[in-house]
């Protein structure tokens, strides 16, 4: 079993519609959350993160956070064909003496 | 610095040379990563730092690879004897301890 997993997509859905993002964890004491964005040909860029129990909201992107379930999801409202990239979930396991841990991605494709 | 830097953005290099890559982290960043990323691939963790010190390496390939940070800043990824497996786009990234991370633009190595 992977540590952070994510299906790999594609995720099309058409403009102007939602697109639900998941990503399940393994390690239960996981603390905090971090949604990326990254373009073919550029490199991550944070877009959210999450660090209690609950729904975070900046703009059109929605971050939310279940510990007991272990999962963790991005809403994005308004789907646009620019938020097509490949999105990372990454957890913080073992604050400070590991690394973190990113899931492989999910690609999503909006369509005009 | 305003963001995180790295050095040369473009490498080529010859089978069997050495090379050295260079992350310049965000000002008072204690944390920095490094991955890579195969062209269509994942991120693939490679080393941390927490300050000076490597709490986790567990993702050095072999001992090709080596890392070094000093003065809590400006780290240094090596990699003895290039193979073409190493070709990949290396990617640096910083955090204030285990708060949100900061991607380069990453240096892209092509070993010929």
């Amino acid at each position: 079993q992977k540590e952070v997993e994510q299906n790999s997509g594609p995720l099309s859905v058409p403009e102007g519609a939602i697109a639900s993002l998941n990503c399940t964890y393994s390690d239960r004491v996981s603390q905090s959350f971090f949604w990326y964005r990254q373009y073919s040909g550029k490199s991550p860029e944070l877009i959210m993160s999450i660090y209690s129990n609950g729904d975070k909201e900046d703009g059109r992107f929605t971050a939310q956070l279940n510990k007991a379930s272990q999962y963790v999801s991005l809403l994005i409202r308004d789907s646009q064909p620019s938020d097509s990239a490949t999105y990372l979930c990454a957890v913080n396991m073992d604050m400070g003496r590991r690394a973190l841990t990113f899931g492989s991605g999910t690609r999503l494709q909006v369509q005009p | 610095g305003a963001g995180v830097s790295q050095s040369p953005s473009n490498k080529v290099t010859e089978k069997g040379k050495d090379v050295e890559l260079r992350c310049d982290p965000i000002s008072g960043h204690t944390a920095l990563y490094w991955y890579r990323q195969s062209l269509g691939q994942g991120l693939e963790f490679l080393i941390y730092f927490q300050g000076n010190s490597a709490p986790d390496k567990s993702g050095l390939p072999s001992d090709r690879f080596s890392a070094e940070r000093t003065g809590g800043s400006v780290s240094t990824l090596t990699i003895q004897r290039t193979q073409q497996e190493d070709s990949a786009v290396y990617l640096c990234a910083s955090s204030l301890w285990n708060t949100e991370a900061f991607f380069g633009q990453g240096t892209r190595l092509t070993v010929v």
